[in-house]
C-alpha cells in the first residue's frame, strides 16, 4: 500500500534561516503533490501544489520541489519567522477522484 | 466569499449515541469530502461527495457511518452508535466543479472536534 513519510519529529530552527521539510513516500507517483499548513485546533490551509512533471514551485518565500525519480518532495521556507511555526503536511493526489493522501506532518518551530 | 462551515465546532456524545456533523461548502463548490484526524495521527480520507451522489467511499467505515450532500443544504456525516474510539476531529473540505481552475486545490473547514464519553 502506499505509504507517506513525513519527519514525525520537530523541526526547529532559528529566525531567518531556510526551513527544509521533507516529503517522501512510496510505490506509484502522483499527479499532483500539495503541500498544506495547519495550525493547533484548526484546518489544513493549502500553500502550493506542484504537478508531476514540474521540478519546481516558489510562492514569496515558499519553495517546493518534487523529485518523482527519488519519490521525493522538499518544502523550504526562506527567511523564516516565528509566525512559520506549524505543522505542515504534504499529500499526495493521483488526480482519479481528487481523494487527497496525507502524510503525518511535520512539526516546524521557528525561534526568535 | 465565506470560507468552509462546519458546525458544531466541538461535539461531545455519550457511546451509543448518534452523532451528525455538517459542512456548508464554499459558495460555488460543488465537491465535498470528509477527513477524519485521530490524535497524533495524519488526516485520513473517508468520503468524496458530489451533490445528491457519493463518488469514493473507500475511506468510510462500513458500518455506523453514513454521508450525505443533498441537493440543498450542507453536507451530513452521520455516525451511529459511537464508540470512544470515533473520538477525533473531522474536517471537511470542498473544491470547485471539475473543469474550472483550482479543481486540485481542497480549501478545508475549520473541524469538528467529537468526543465520546
Amino acid at each position: 500500500s502506499q505509504k507517506i513519510e513525513q519527519n514525525s519529529e520537530a523541526l526547529n530552527i532559528q529566525e531567518g534561516k531556510t526551513a527544509t521539510l521533507t516529503c517522501n513516500y512510496t510505490n506509484y507517483s502522483p499527479a499532483y503533490l500539495q503541500w498544506y499548513r495547519q495550525d493547533p485546533g484548526r484546518g489544513p490551509v493549502f500553500l502550493l501544489l506542484i504537478r508531476e512533471n514540474e521540478k519546481e514551485k516558489r510562492k514569496e518565500r515558499l519553495k517546493v520541489t518534487f523529485d518523482t525519480t527519488l519519490k521525493q518532495s522538499l518544502f523550504h521556507i526562506t527567511a523564516s519567522q516565528p509566525a512559520d511555526s506549524a505543522t505542515y503536511l504534504c499529500a499526495l493526489d493521483w488526480g482519479a477522484g481528487n481523494m487527497l493522501t496525507f502524510g503525518g506532518g511535520t512539526r516546524l518551530m521557528v525561534k526568535p | 466569499n465565506a470560507g468552509v462551515m462546519q458546525n458544531p465546532r466541538h461535539l461531545v456524545r455519550r457511546r451509543g449515541q448518534e452523532a451528525r456533523l455538517r459542512c456548508s461548502p464554499m459558495k460555488g463548490h460543488s465537491h465535498v469530502y470528509w477527513y477524519r484526524q485521530l490524535p497524533e495521527e495524519g488526516l485520513k480520507f473517508m468520503v468524496y461527495l458530489q451533490k445528491e451522489n457519493i463518488i469514493d467511499e473507500s475511506g468510510m467505515p462500513k458500518e455506523r457511518f453514513s454521508a450525505e450532500f443533498p441537493k440543498e443544504g450542507p453536507s451530513i456525516l452521520r455516525i451511529q452508535q459511537v464508540v470512544r474510539g470515533d473520538s477525533a476531529a473531522y474536517f471537511c473540505a470542498s473544491s470547485p466543479p471539475t473543469g474550472t481552475s483550482g479543481r486540485k486545490t481542497q480549501y478545508f473547514g475549520p473541524g469538528t472536534r467529537l468526543l465520546v464519553l
